[in-house]
């Protein structure tokens, strides 16, 4: 089936840096979406993309948090600075109606 | 804010028997959304379903949208079943974003 790729699977950075987490979505999807799951809880909704723009927003979705699509390469989710409850792992997904979403693997964050 | 809670938290079955998750959502969902979970994270799609009852191989997902309740029905369980059952439910209007249960965590044995 159609498959949502985020490269790396894993990301280990100190507490301040900026980090910026890949998700190549599936070609045809305009949908793009980002959760976030602490070790053990539910997975959370950040952020969902559309057509350029940030569509909806969570409280989750700090200041520091961005994401963009440039030129219909990756989408990706930039953390500047990172803290330490930033730890987690982040989900990407896309879709192209919404119907079904389709989720990556994950990249799992630690802030050291 | 809207809430998904799943029972039971953890369900062990011997291979063969069926499994019942049930899924209880706090306010109006427009569709109940089932992934699997693997167990190194990654989440599959299993049915997305807005009301009634919707099948797929062995799985089973009835929605109850006015009684805010869905249940996903697991018949003759196999090992390679065992991971986690996530139910998420979709609101109206919200661009199609997801609100989360804690999952079921199903294991199943010889």
């Amino acid at each position: 089936g159609p498959k949502v790729l985020q490269i790396p699977s894993h990301q280990i950075i100190d507490m301040g840096q900026m980090v910026t987490l890949n998700c190549d979505p599936v070609s045809n999807h305009l949908y793009f979406y980002w959760y976030k799951q602490i070790l053990g809880q539910q997975m959370e909704f950040l952020v969902n993309f559309y057509n350029g723009k940030v569509m909806e927003k969570s409280k989750l979705f700090k200041d520091q948090f961005s994401v963009e699509r440039p030129d219909g390469s990756y989408f990706t989710l930039k953390i500047q600075p990172t803290a330490l409850e930033d730890s987690a792992v982040y989900f990407c997904a896309s879709s192209s109606s919404a119907e079904t979403l389709y989720f990556g693997s994950g990249t799992r964050l630690t802030v050291l | 804010g809207q809430q998904v809670q799943q029972s039971p938290a953890s369900l062990v079955l011997q291979e063969g028997e069926n499994a019942e998750l049930q899924c209880n959502f706090s306010s109006t969902a427009t569709r109940l959304q089932w992934f699997y979970q693997r167990p190194g994270g990654s989440l599959v799609s299993l049915l997305s379903n807005p009301s009634g009852t919707k099948h797929t191989g062995r799985l089973t997902s009835t929605t109850v949208t006015k009684e805010r309740r869905g249940s996903l029905h697991i018949s003759s369980s196999q090992i390679t079943d065992s991971g986690t059952y996530l139910c998420a439910m979709e609101s109206g209007g919200s661009n199609y974003k997801l609100t989360f249960g804690k999952g079921t965590l199903l294991t199943v044995t010889p």
